[in-house]
């Protein structure tokens, strides 16, 4: 049973350049949330996806966006990066009727320069 | 204040010991509880989860929730090294929020 899969798993960019990150779900779940995780911080909930729309959003700016296709894989992309930006970016898969938690992606480190 | 709150330690604690984590949150409508274990430069791993008052347990862990607090806790029996992770809360409303994490420490 395939978990959640990111890629990649790193990724360097330079300041004002635009970024996709990838996720495919664990297998039988359907909603996929994203979360930025600063060094030392908690992560942070960007957005989720469900049923190809963004149900929720964090206090993210517009910069980052995203899409969830029908096999319910899922991007995020962000554009016009800061070094802010700079963090790992987890994506997170869940079957909301369950009620459970979340199983996590390995992670993609962003590191803008 | 923050919807998710821990300590962000670090806590230490020598091998053979209980560690004790514990966690606040702010939502009263929350109705699922996790703990998530987290080694330096991985992602999040599923540890405990709880959705009732009272006491969980799952080997050398035990979760306990107090909803009229609004508090959640997580005991580590028998601490050994490999423990030595953060240790993040997290909070599902309509969505999974997490708190900053404590940082634990077992030492042999």
């Amino acid at each position: 049973d395939a978990g959640v899969t990111q890629s990649p798993t790193h990724l360097i960019k330079t300041r004002g350049q635009q970024v996709t990150l990838r996720c495919s779900p664990k297998s039988g779940h359907d909603t996929v949330s994203w979360y930025q995780q600063a060094l030392g911080q908690g992560p942070q909930f960007i957005f989720q996806y469900y049923e190809e729309e963004e149900r929720q959003r964090g206090n993210f700016p517009d910069r980052f966006s995203g899409h969830q296709f029908p096999n319910y894989s899922s991007e995020l992309n962000v554009n016009a990066l800061l070094l802010g930006d700079s963090a790992l970016y987890l994506c997170a898969s869940s079957f909301p009727a369950a009620n459970g938690g979340y199983t996590f992606g390995s992670g993609t480190r962003l590191t803008v320069v | 204040q923050k919807e998710v709150e821990q300590n962000s330690g670090p806590l230490s604690v020598p091998e053979g010991a209980i560690a004790s984590l514990n966690c606040t949150y702010s939502d009263r409508v929350s109705q699922s509880f996790f703990w998530y274990r987290q080694y330096s430069g991985k992602s999040p791993e599923l540890i405990m989860s709880i959705y009732s008052n009272g006491d969980k347990e799952d080997g050398r862990f035990t979760a306990q929730l107090n909803k009229a607090s609004q508090y959640v806790s997580l005991l580590i029996r028998d601490s050994q090294p490999s423990d030595s992770a953060t240790y993040l809360c997290a909070v599902n409303t309509d969505k999974l929020i997490f708190g900053t994490g404590t940082r634990l420490q077992v030492f042999p």
